[in-house]
């Protein structure tokens, strides 16, 4: 089938560790995003993906890294300077498609991050 | 910048009657996407039901319909014959058509609740 896999499901980070969030998709999209959510809030963009190597910042990306050096993954490291990294974290993909093509994301089913 | 907005942070209703979630947008542009996510609480992001501007006709999926006023720049969602299944968070989203980027812009979120 295809879709979104995020990894782990449930994430416990100690203060001052650096930790990588897995995601990866076979529906061959273009772009890939990670989103912030807060309890009771919508969703923030922390960084996105158009091609394989290049990035862009999302509104939040201070604290965040990611990679994009296979189409399928694009990992997310949450590092010690995130200064509040708890939240639940969603990975998201869509096509690029030029004109006026459909272009809704896909999301995995989440990652529950909590500092301990 | 563009920016939703979803002015009802929670609606209730009884198990087999009608809701409608409200949802305005600001933007300058005239071609765009509207759509509406539901978030149950396994937290994982569903598309319900999407509209592309530059169709007059509104968008139906089964139960759920939108009411899109462009004029307006309200995008409301309709959903009948509400079942339990359908308590979820309710976020609507903006995509510009002109934005290299495919960003998504996302409201705030309904917390919609059915009374059994």
């Amino acid at each position: 089938d295809g879709g979104i896999t995020q990894s782990p499901k449930y994430l416990f980070r100690k203060e001052g560790q650096n930790v990588t969030l897995s995601c990866e998709q076979n529906l061959n999209h273009d772009a890939m995003y990670w989103y912030r959510q807060d309890p009771g809030q919508g969703l923030r963009l922390i960084y996105y993906s158009q091609i394989v190597n290049d990035f862009q910042k999302g509104d939040i990306a201070e604290g965040y890294s990611v990679s994009r050096e296979k189409k399928e993954s694009f990992p997310l490291t949450v590092t010690s300077a995130q200064k509040n990294p708890t939240a639940f974290y969603l990975c998201a993909s869509s096509i690029v498609a030029g004109g006026l093509g459909w272009t809704e994301a896909f999301f995995g089913q989440g990652t529950r991050l909590t500092v301990v | 910048a563009q920016t939703v907005t979803q002015s009802q942070p929670e609606m209730s209703v009884q198990e087999a009657e009608t809701v409608t979630l409200s949802c305005t947008y600001d933007t300058s542009e005239s071609d765009y996407y509207l759509f509406w996510y539901k978030q149950p609480p396994s937290r994982q992001m569903i598309l319900v039901i999407r509209q592309e501007a530059y169709k007059q006709q509104n968008a139906t999926e089964n139960r759920f319909s939108v009411n899109f006023q462009k004029a307006a720049k309200s995008f409301s969602l309709k959903i009948s014959d509400s079942q339990l299944g359908d308590a979820a968070m309710y976020f609507c989203a903006y995509r510009s058509v002109m934005d290299s980027n495919y960003q998504l812009i996302w409201g705030a979120g309904t917390k919609l609740i059915i009374k059994p």
